[in-house]
């Protein structure tokens, strides 16, 4: 299963939304996972299920979609929140699969 | 806490091998499913192997079929990477991480580098 996040590269100003957005290429029903990298660190998880938060993550993130759409919310940037997105699905495999990142970058 | 630490990354030459470890804490490491991911330099995310809770089963990347190996010891919390016939384009920071009841990947650690150059 292919997917792939847009935009690459996202400009925002801290205290804006954000949309992010990920397809796959085929049906992955609700196995969408979301992950956020900030420079130099590893991966954390987001989101499971599409839209259950993980532990301890704020509520301004959020997750949606379903098949082959999905989307990561975050509505209102923190100067933490800057990072690269990855979205990661776990439907069909081998391989788990990720997107290509978005990056979230200051405007 | 939960943690997870890498270790055993090195500069080593095209067809040479190197065995990575990962360090596991603060969670019952037997009964979780676990994966090691890596990521090339400026690059995005790649799985590479992935056992059972177990280690009576192991799956891995077409990239890395037959050249890397994943095991563990739960006696010793720890899981391993035993990578031979390596290649430049295995250059990378490699993550083991911990699956989550659908393999979603919910604690990683903080990394280990291998570089292949001659």
């Amino acid at each position: 299963v292919v997917m792939t996040q847009s935009p690459a590269t996202l400009s925002v100003s801290p205290g804006e939304g954000a949309a992010l957005s990920c397809r796959a290429s085929q049906s992955v029903g609700i196995n969408v996972a979301w992950y956020q990298q900030i420079r130099g660190q590893p991966p954390r998880l987001l989101i499971y299920g599409a839209s259950t938060r993980a532990t301890g993550i704020p509520a301004r993130f959020s997750g949606s979609g379903s098949g082959t759409e999905f989307a990561l919310t975050i509505s209102s940037l923190q100067s933490e929140d800057f990072a690269v997105y990855y979205c990661q699905q776990y439907n069909d495999w081998p391989p788990f699969t990720f997107g290509g990142g978005t990056k979230v970058e200051i405007k | 806490q939960l943690q997870l630490v890498e270790s055993g990354g090195d500069l080593v030459k095209p067809g040479g091998s190197l065995r990575l470890s990962c360090a596991a804490s603060g969670f019952t490491f037997s009964d979780y499913y676990m994966s090691w991911f890596r990521q090339a330099p400026g690059k995005g995310l790649e799985w590479v192997a992935y056992i059972s809770n177990s280690g009576s089963y192991a799956i891995y990347a077409d990239s890395v079929e037959r050249r890397f190996t994943v095991s563990r010891d739960n006696a010793k919390n720890s899981l391993y990477l035993q990578m031979n016939s390596l290649r430049v384009e295995d250059t990378a920071l490699y993550y083991c991480a911990s699956a989550g009841t659908l393999n979603w990947f919910d604690s990683w650690g903080q990394g280990t580098l291998v570089t292949v150059s001659s």
